[in-house]
């Protein structure tokens, strides 16, 4: 089974600067897809960013950009320029490429609590 | 185009009762899938189908809980009977199939938080 780990609890960065969030993830599998969702305090799940494991380029949308390790199995998340909108927890998540079983599911981290100081 | 719906957004029950919760996937979405969501577990999957037929259900925790998708705009997940352990936020969450590619990503709900006393 798949399983991803997220270790910061929480995290910490100054308006307007710039803030990595790490996760690392085990898997015996060479296709699969990688995802960061944020939760502010409404509780809904945003899709922030996307990578598909068998793109080497990562991933960018706008302030937000990864750095995606294969060999190292590891998925940071970049955000720059943070602003106070981008306080949330942040969710690092997995999902296989093949389906079937309960591989079409997505595996989620514990979450990084991301304060935004102004 | 509306978002995935889930009623209600808050229940609350005493211990014993039955509880259904209801979600309502993006129109022309084939994959729809259940998760739970706890302090001590974090996110889980419960269940989820495949063009209404349940695919795989072995994350759900135990014959309490019960999950129908009668058809393609239509979801129910119930636990009878409920009991404080299964306070939680219940997330629905939709995708267009099976696929590879873009489509793999899931959409969710607002979660509906339930609360058992």
């Amino acid at each position: 089974a798949q399983t991803v780990t997220q270790s910061q609890p929480e995290m910490s960065v100054q308006e307007a600067e710039t803030v990595t969030l790490s996760c690392t993830y085990d898997t015996s599998e060479s296709d699969y897809y990688l995802f960061w969702y944020k939760q502010p305090p409404s509780r809904q799940m945003i899709l922030v960013i996307r990578q598909e494991a068998y793109k080497q380029q990562n991933a960018t949308e706008n302030r937000f950009s990864v750095n995606f390790q294969k060999a190292a199995k590891s998925f940071s998340l970049k955000i720059s320029d943070s602003q106070l909108g981008d306080a949330a927890m942040y969710f690092c998540a997995y999902r296989s490429a093949y389906s079937g079983g309960g591989a079409d599911g997505l595996t989620f981290g514990k979450g990084t609590h991301l304060i935004i100081q102004p | 185009d509306a978002g995935v719906i889930q009623s209600p957004r808050h229940e609350v029950t005493e211990m014993g009762q039955e509880v259904t919760l209801r979600c309502k996937p993006i129109s022309g979405h084939n994959s729809l899938f259940w998760y739970r969501q706890t302090m001590m577990r974090g996110l889980e999957l419960l269940i989820y189908f495949n063009n209404n037929v349940p695919i795989d259900d072995s994350g759900m925790p135990e014959d309490r809980f019960s999950a129908k998708m009668p058809n393609a705009s239509f979801s129910t997940l119930k636990i009878q009977p409920s009991e404080p352990r299964d306070s939680a936020v219940y997330f629905c969450a939709s995708k267009v199939g099976l696929t590879q590619g873009i489509q793999e990503t899931q959409y969710f709900g607002p979660g509906t938080r339930l609360l058992v006393l």
